[in-house]
């Protein structure tokens, strides 16, 4: 079956520009997660969403950072006001739940030059 | 967070068995022990989880200590598709989130 989605696959962008990264959950699960993970700060939760409930947003590094789900199933995180310490990987997963195994989708390569 | 501690590094020729180990002495009585691994180029994949009592599952077996504070990943007979990194993850029940640590870098040569 379809696994989880990401586009774009790249994305190369000038500082200062905003950027939305998209992603597709499997069919179903209602636990989305965002992480990013870049050569300095290894792998890290940004932010997760579970059905209609509030989203923990703990991980979010600043105010410039956003993401809505829309109808329980795609997702869009969004940076305003990019930085070139935002170049990164980020990674979408998604779960039937918090306490399931989470599925992650291949990343977006984030360039700010 | 109760934090684990990996090796840096692990190496291993194809077809013989491999015993990734994690060490989490500050573990609490909810934490599930989880293992996950990033192939190069890949996002992370779930490999196997487990509370207290020894798992297995086709990818590979988890094998926790009486006193829960260590556990060990074996993949019986590994392959090169199996060089990874491979992480493991404290996860506590109320808790969303994966933290991931450093994670140990599998070599398998052939």
């Amino acid at each position: 079956g379809a696994g989880v989605s990401q586009s774009p696959s790249n994305k190369v962008t000038e500082k200062g520009k905003d950027v939305e990264l998209r992603c597709d959950p499997i069919s179903g699960h209602t636990a989305l997660y965002w992480y990013r993970q870049s050569l300095g700060q290894g792998l890290e939760f940004l932010i997760y969403f579970q059905g209609n409930s509030a989203p923990d947003k703990s991980g979010l590094p600043s105010d410039r950072f956003s993401a809505e789900r829309t109808g329980g199933s795609v997702s869009t995180l969004t940076i305003q006001r990019t930085q070139q310490e935002d170049s990164a990987v980020y990674l979408c997963a998604s779960s039937l739940g918090r306490e399931y195994e989470q599925f992650f989708g291949p990343g977006t390569r984030l360039t700010v030059l | 967070d109760a934090k684990t501690t990996q090796p840096n590094s692990m190496e291993s020729n194809e077809e013989e068995p491999v015993h990734l180990p994690c060490n989490h002495s500050t573990i609490s009585g909810t934490d599930y022990i989880h293992w996950y691994r990033q192939l190069p180029s890949q996002g992370p994949e779930y490999v196997i989880h487990g509370l207290t009592s020894n798992v297995n599952n086709r990818m590979a077996s988890l094998a926790i200590a009486e006193d829960r504070k260590s556990s060990t990943l074996i993949l019986h007979r590994a392959t090169l598709r199996d060089a990874a990194v491979y992480y493991c993850i404290l996860r506590a029940l109320h808790i969303d989130k994966l933290i991931f640590g450093t994670g140990t870098r599998l070599q398998v040569f052939p």
